[in-house]
């Protein structure tokens, strides 16, 4: 079972149309951080969330965390080819006493804009 | 400010031998960590050293190896390589551990 559960698995829209892609867990996180990544390139981080019910923007995209902090979206309006890739949820796991530098991914949303 | 960097960006190898990969993190930042990518498994993480030590370890067997230097390059080392170890292996770096930063990627076949 995955700890990140991230829907759908593929998107496949035209540009111009709005899209939301969501990570969700049964488990409660004090913060979690969405990545972007183009083929050929490591993942680039576009935001961090840290508190229950905080909205960030971020041009055409709007990052949402959870109430209760085991959740996730991202919405993004009027999408564009340039948007394509892989989105990325993850979070920092304690394990073993310590979560410093391990973040456990989920398997992603590859998100795929026509012009 | 550079970003991460990896070297080599592409590398084949044949099952049995070994291969090295490194990587340079951002300047001022302490932690790194590595990452393997597959399309089945998704990205996975390997170890995360901090000032020349192992501060993490994820579950993989211990033909994987790893080393950080005292300016905070980091190296991976993978021996007797498996078919299974064909990925594309990710270097990140952090000031804190937590907010990671991604380098390029080595891409590794194994043939």
């Amino acid at each position: 079972t995955q700890l990140l559960e991230q829907s759908p698995q593929f998107l496949s829209i035209q540009e111009g149309e709005n899209l939301t892609v969501y990570c969700n867990s049964s488990s409660v996180f004090s913060s979690l951080q969405w990545y972007r990544q183009e083929p050929g390139e490591g993942p680039v981080l576009l935001v961090t969330v840290v508190t229950g019910g905080e909205v960030k923007k971020l041009k055409r995209l709007t990052f949402q965390f959870g109430d209760a902090r085991k959740d996730s979206s991202l919405h993004i309006t009027a999408a564009q080819p340039g948007d394509t890739g892989l989105y990325l949820c993850a979070v920092s796991i304690n394990a073993g006493g310590t979560s410093y530098g391990k973040l456990t991914f989920g398997q992603g949303t590859i998100l795929t804009v026509h012009p | 400010k550079a970003g991460v960097t990896q070297t080599p960006r592409y590398l084949i190898k044949t099952r049995g031998q070994q291969v090295t990969l490194s990587c340079s993190p951002i300047s001022g930042h302490r932690s790194v960590s590595w990452y393997q990518q597959t399309p089945g498994q998704g990205l996975q993480f390997l170890f995360e050293y901090f000032s020349e030590t192992q501060r993490n370890k994820g579950n993989f067997p211990g033909r994987f190896s790893g080393r950080q230097f005292s300016n905070s390059r980091s190296e991976m080392n993978v021996s007797t390589l498996e078919l299974g170890d064909s990925a594309l292996y990710l270097c990140a770096s952090s000031y804190t551990g937590h907010e990671q930063f991604f380098g390029p990627g080595t891409r590794l076949t194994v043939l």
